[in-house]
């Protein structure tokens, strides 16, 4: 099993749609969790770190639920230029990040 | 201020070869850190220097890795000789807190 699974993709979605992204993982000593941002052939980028209270950052809004071991990510009235994968990211406190395998957005206009 | 740059963009090399990627971290960060993503898999880390020393080399996959940061300022990074599963993206980060990411090292073993 990964430590950490995304939905697979890559997700096909009109602009102006909602899109959610899911995230398992499975060290429960797990201590941060991220949403990175990768565009093609480039780093990724931080895109959000993700509190148990809920955090929200303009259209972007991420959960945690450490019962389930589950984080999500919801994108409102997505744009073009939001297409890119999503990588969902946890730290278990030794400075590694432990990588989820991404999931590719595609916005269509 | 410049961020994470790596050197070279990318590299194609023949197996057996040997070649070293060089990463400059952000001025003033004490932690920086190799990851290395291979097709279609997710970003691997490989290891973990402060300042000059390696705090956690765990993820390395064999000794033909051999990843230095003297004087706790750039770091290389030697794979001698180069294997054909060793293509990938190799990316180095920095952080005081949030890691940023280097623009990766595209190497191509043929």
């Amino acid at each position: 099993r990964k430590e950490v699974e995304q939905d697979p993709g890559p997700f096909n979605v009109p602009e102006g749609a909602t899109v959610a992204f899911n995230c398992t993982y499975s060290n429960s000593a797990s201590q941060s969790f991220f949403w990175y941002r990768q565009d093609c052939r480039k780093e990724p980028k931080l895109l959000m770190s993700v509190y148990s209270s809920g955090n929200e950052d303009g259209r972007f809004t991420a959960q945690l639920n450490r019962a389930s071991q589950y984080i999500s990510l919801l994108i409102r009235d997505s744009k073009l230029s939001d297409s890119a994968t999503y990588l969902c990211v946890v730290n278990t406190g030794n400075y590694q990040l432990i990588w989820g395998a991404g999931t590719k957005l595609i916005i269509k206009p | 201020e410049a961020g994470v740059t790596q050197f070279p963009s990318h590299s194609v090399i023949e197996k057996g070869q040997t070649v070293t990627l060089r990463c400059d971290p952000i001025s003033g960060h004490d932690n920086l850190y190799w990851y290395r993503r291979v097709m279609g898999k997710e970003i691997k880390f490989l290891l973990h220097f402060v300042k000059e020393s390696k705090q956690d080399e765990s993820g390395m996959p064999n000794n033909r890795f051999l990843a230095e940061r003297t004087g706790g300022t750039y770091s290389t990074l030697k794979v001698q000789p180069a294997e054909l599963e060793d293509s990938g993206v190799y990316f180095c980060a920095s952080s005081q807190n949030e890691q940023f990411f280097g623009p990766g090292t595209r190497l191509t073993v043929l």
